[in-house]
Protein backbone atom coordinates (compact mmCIF):
# COMPACT_ATOMS: atom_id res chain seq x y z
CA UNK A 1 0.00 0.00 0.00
CA UNK A 2 1.10 3.97 -0.80
CA UNK A 3 2.96 5.14 2.06
CA UNK A 4 3.34 8.74 2.62
CA UNK A 5 5.04 9.82 5.93
CA UNK A 6 5.05 13.16 7.35
CA UNK A 7 7.96 14.82 9.96
CA UNK A 8 7.04 15.83 13.01
CA UNK A 9 3.74 15.26 13.50
CA UNK A 10 3.78 18.39 15.77
CA UNK A 11 5.62 21.27 15.77
CA UNK A 12 6.06 24.62 17.95
CA UNK A 13 7.46 27.41 16.67
CA UNK A 14 8.72 31.00 17.00
CA UNK A 15 8.19 33.73 15.10
CA UNK A 16 11.16 34.68 12.56
CA UNK A 17 12.43 31.30 13.12
CA UNK A 18 13.19 28.93 10.66
CA UNK A 19 10.65 25.31 10.04
CA UNK A 20 11.43 22.62 8.05
CA UNK A 21 8.53 19.91 7.56
CA UNK A 22 9.32 16.91 5.61
CA UNK A 23 7.98 14.21 3.42
CA UNK A 24 8.89 10.56 2.42
CA UNK A 25 7.06 8.55 -0.05
CA UNK A 26 7.72 4.87 -0.44
CA UNK A 27 5.59 4.82 -3.27
CA UNK A 28 8.24 5.74 -6.30
CA UNK A 29 5.53 8.59 -7.63
CA UNK A 30 7.07 11.29 -9.59
CA UNK A 31 4.78 14.18 -7.94
CA UNK A 32 4.95 15.47 -4.72
CA UNK A 33 2.30 17.84 -2.85
CA UNK A 34 2.28 20.35 -0.44
CA UNK A 35 -1.26 21.29 1.30
CA UNK A 36 -2.08 23.42 3.81
CA UNK A 37 -5.52 22.90 5.55
CA UNK A 38 -7.13 25.66 7.59
CA UNK A 39 -10.64 25.77 9.10
CA UNK A 40 -12.97 27.30 6.48
CA UNK A 41 -10.48 26.89 3.79
CA UNK A 42 -10.30 23.10 2.92
CA UNK A 43 -6.47 22.23 1.63
CA UNK A 44 -4.11 24.97 -0.35
CA UNK A 45 -1.57 23.79 -2.94
CA UNK A 46 1.57 25.58 -1.86
CA UNK A 47 4.36 23.79 -3.80
CA UNK A 48 4.52 20.60 -5.74
CA UNK A 49 6.89 18.70 -7.68
CA UNK A 50 7.18 16.53 -11.04
CA UNK A 51 10.27 14.70 -9.70
CA UNK A 52 13.60 14.91 -8.31
CA UNK A 53 15.66 18.19 -8.35
CA UNK A 54 11.76 20.32 -9.15
CA UNK A 55 9.49 22.41 -7.14
CA UNK A 56 6.69 24.34 -9.09
CA UNK A 57 4.95 27.32 -6.50
CA UNK A 58 0.96 26.35 -6.50
CA UNK A 59 -1.67 28.56 -5.21
CA UNK A 60 -0.48 30.47 -1.88
CA UNK A 61 3.53 29.47 -2.19
CA UNK A 62 4.42 33.28 -0.65
CA UNK A 63 6.51 32.80 2.47
CA UNK A 64 7.42 28.50 1.62
CA UNK A 65 10.27 27.06 -0.27
CA UNK A 66 10.09 23.65 -1.01
CA UNK A 67 12.60 21.07 -1.63
CA UNK A 68 13.27 17.27 -3.78
CA UNK A 69 16.47 16.52 -2.74
CA UNK A 70 15.46 12.62 -4.37
CA UNK A 71 12.62 10.54 -5.44
CA UNK A 72 11.61 10.10 -1.91
CA UNK A 73 11.85 13.17 -0.07
CA UNK A 74 9.77 16.67 -0.21
CA UNK A 75 10.36 18.84 2.43
CA UNK A 76 8.68 22.64 2.63
CA UNK A 77 10.68 25.09 4.25
CA UNK A 78 9.78 28.36 6.78
CA UNK A 79 12.38 30.81 6.15
CA UNK A 80 10.85 33.01 8.32
CA UNK A 81 7.73 31.07 10.32
CA UNK A 82 4.75 33.65 10.91
CA UNK A 83 1.57 33.38 13.29
CA UNK A 84 -0.12 33.49 9.73
CA UNK A 85 0.98 30.14 9.08
CA UNK A 86 -0.23 28.08 12.11
CA UNK A 87 -1.68 25.56 10.12
CA UNK A 88 -2.02 21.93 9.22
CA UNK A 89 0.44 20.66 6.88
CA UNK A 90 -0.50 17.82 4.19
CA UNK A 91 2.05 16.34 1.90
CA UNK A 92 0.76 13.58 -0.42
CA UNK A 93 2.38 12.01 -3.43
CA UNK A 94 0.15 11.27 -6.45
CA UNK A 95 0.08 8.09 -8.75
CA UNK A 96 -0.49 8.96 -12.35
CA UNK A 97 0.34 12.39 -14.63
CA UNK A 98 -2.17 14.49 -15.29
CA UNK A 99 -4.74 15.77 -13.56
CA UNK A 100 -6.64 12.50 -13.02
CA UNK A 101 -4.22 11.27 -10.78
CA UNK A 102 -5.11 9.86 -7.12
CA UNK A 103 -3.46 11.48 -4.04
CA UNK A 104 -1.88 9.57 -1.35
CA UNK A 105 -1.58 11.67 1.49
CA UNK A 106 0.59 11.39 4.92
CA UNK A 107 -0.68 11.54 8.71
CA UNK A 108 0.07 15.82 8.69
CA UNK A 109 1.94 18.51 10.72
CA UNK A 110 0.19 20.29 13.06
CA UNK A 111 2.81 23.28 13.21
CA UNK A 112 1.94 26.51 15.89
CA UNK A 113 3.97 29.39 15.17
CA UNK A 114 3.85 31.86 18.42
CA UNK B 1 -9.27 29.87 -11.62
CA UNK B 2 -11.76 27.13 -9.88
CA UNK B 3 -13.54 27.56 -7.12
CA UNK B 4 -15.18 24.67 -5.34
CA UNK B 5 -17.81 25.28 -2.75
CA UNK B 6 -19.09 22.91 -0.37
CA UNK B 7 -22.33 24.14 1.03
CA UNK B 8 -23.06 21.94 4.20
CA UNK B 9 -20.26 22.25 6.91
CA UNK B 10 -22.29 19.66 8.85
CA UNK B 11 -24.36 16.58 8.18
CA UNK B 12 -25.85 14.04 10.74
CA UNK B 13 -27.99 11.28 9.84
CA UNK B 14 -29.52 8.14 11.56
CA UNK B 15 -27.21 4.93 10.68
CA UNK B 16 -29.43 3.00 7.72
CA UNK B 17 -30.24 6.50 6.00
CA UNK B 18 -28.87 8.03 3.11
CA UNK B 19 -26.39 10.40 3.42
CA UNK B 20 -26.22 13.19 0.38
CA UNK B 21 -23.41 15.97 0.39
CA UNK B 22 -23.31 18.92 -2.62
CA UNK B 23 -20.58 20.50 -3.63
CA UNK B 24 -20.35 23.16 -6.70
CA UNK B 25 -17.78 24.27 -8.90
CA UNK B 26 -17.04 27.40 -11.24
CA UNK B 27 -14.64 26.47 -14.12
CA UNK B 28 -16.27 25.06 -17.02
CA UNK B 29 -13.26 23.14 -18.13
CA UNK B 30 -12.76 21.41 -14.89
CA UNK B 31 -13.15 17.45 -16.01
CA UNK B 32 -12.65 15.08 -12.93
CA UNK B 33 -13.92 15.50 -9.64
CA UNK B 34 -13.22 13.08 -6.98
CA UNK B 35 -14.18 12.70 -3.57
CA UNK B 36 -11.79 12.17 0.30
CA UNK B 37 -12.55 10.98 3.19
CA UNK B 38 -10.84 11.94 6.48
CA UNK B 39 -11.81 9.93 9.45
CA UNK B 40 -10.98 11.23 12.62
CA UNK B 41 -6.94 12.86 13.42
CA UNK B 42 -6.47 10.90 10.63
CA UNK B 43 -5.58 12.09 6.99
CA UNK B 44 -7.27 11.91 3.98
CA UNK B 45 -7.78 9.08 1.73
CA UNK B 46 -9.34 8.88 -1.74
CA UNK B 47 -12.63 7.09 -2.14
CA UNK B 48 -14.68 7.65 -5.29
CA UNK B 49 -14.38 9.77 -8.23
CA UNK B 50 -16.39 11.12 -11.64
CA UNK B 51 -15.23 12.29 -15.00
CA UNK B 52 -16.81 14.45 -16.89
CA UNK B 53 -17.77 12.35 -19.68
CA UNK B 54 -20.09 10.28 -17.16
CA UNK B 55 -23.24 11.52 -15.08
CA UNK B 56 -23.36 9.18 -12.75
CA UNK B 57 -20.58 6.68 -11.19
CA UNK B 58 -21.14 4.17 -8.01
CA UNK B 59 -19.09 2.11 -5.84
CA UNK B 60 -20.65 -0.37 -3.18
CA UNK B 61 -22.76 1.85 -1.27
CA UNK B 62 -21.03 5.27 -2.95
CA UNK B 63 -22.66 6.96 -5.95
CA UNK B 64 -21.40 10.16 -7.15
CA UNK B 65 -23.68 12.08 -9.31
CA UNK B 66 -22.60 15.29 -12.28
CA UNK B 67 -24.30 17.71 -13.50
CA UNK B 68 -22.11 19.65 -15.92
CA UNK B 69 -24.93 22.35 -16.76
CA UNK B 70 -25.64 23.30 -13.24
CA UNK B 71 -21.78 22.82 -12.26
CA UNK B 72 -22.91 20.69 -9.67
CA UNK B 73 -21.51 17.12 -8.12
CA UNK B 74 -22.90 15.24 -5.09
CA UNK B 75 -21.93 12.45 -3.39
CA UNK B 76 -24.34 9.66 -2.11
CA UNK B 77 -23.93 7.46 0.57
CA UNK B 78 -27.05 4.56 1.23
CA UNK B 79 -27.15 2.62 4.47
CA UNK B 80 -24.77 4.86 6.53
CA UNK B 81 -23.00 3.43 9.28
CA UNK B 82 -21.04 4.72 11.76
CA UNK B 83 -17.82 3.98 10.00
CA UNK B 84 -19.20 6.40 7.63
CA UNK B 85 -18.59 9.15 10.01
CA UNK B 86 -15.69 11.41 8.70
CA UNK B 87 -15.33 14.96 7.27
CA UNK B 88 -15.63 14.81 3.59
CA UNK B 89 -14.33 16.58 1.02
CA UNK B 90 -14.65 17.20 -3.02
CA UNK B 91 -12.33 18.33 -5.24
CA UNK B 92 -12.21 19.41 -8.94
CA UNK B 93 -9.27 19.15 -11.24
CA UNK B 94 -8.32 22.69 -12.39
CA UNK B 95 -7.17 24.25 -15.86
CA UNK B 96 -3.93 26.26 -15.02
CA UNK B 97 -1.97 23.93 -16.65
CA UNK B 98 -0.50 22.41 -13.85
CA UNK B 99 -1.76 19.47 -11.96
CA UNK B 100 -3.62 20.90 -8.94
CA UNK B 101 -7.09 20.10 -7.18
CA UNK B 102 -9.25 22.46 -5.78
CA UNK B 103 -10.83 21.01 -2.47
CA UNK B 104 -13.87 22.37 -0.59
CA UNK B 105 -14.12 22.99 2.80
CA UNK B 106 -15.25 19.57 3.69
CA UNK B 107 -18.64 18.52 5.16
CA UNK B 108 -18.61 16.71 8.86
CA UNK B 109 -20.58 13.56 8.53
CA UNK B 110 -21.84 11.98 11.85
CA UNK B 111 -23.54 8.82 11.69
CA UNK B 112 -25.69 8.65 14.70
CA UNK B 113 -26.28 4.55 16.01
Amino acid sequence: EAAVTQSPRNKVAVTGGKVTLSCNQTNNHNNMYWYRQDTGHGLRLIHYSYGAGSTEKGDIPDGYKASRPSQENFSLILELATPSQTSVYFCASGDAGGREETLYFGSGTRLTVL
Amino acid sequence: GEKVEQHQSTLSVREGDSAVINCTYTDTASSYFPWYKQEAGKSLHFVIDIRSNVDRKQSQRLTVLLDKKAKRFSLHITATQPEDSAIYFCAASGNTGYQNFYFGKGTSLTVIP
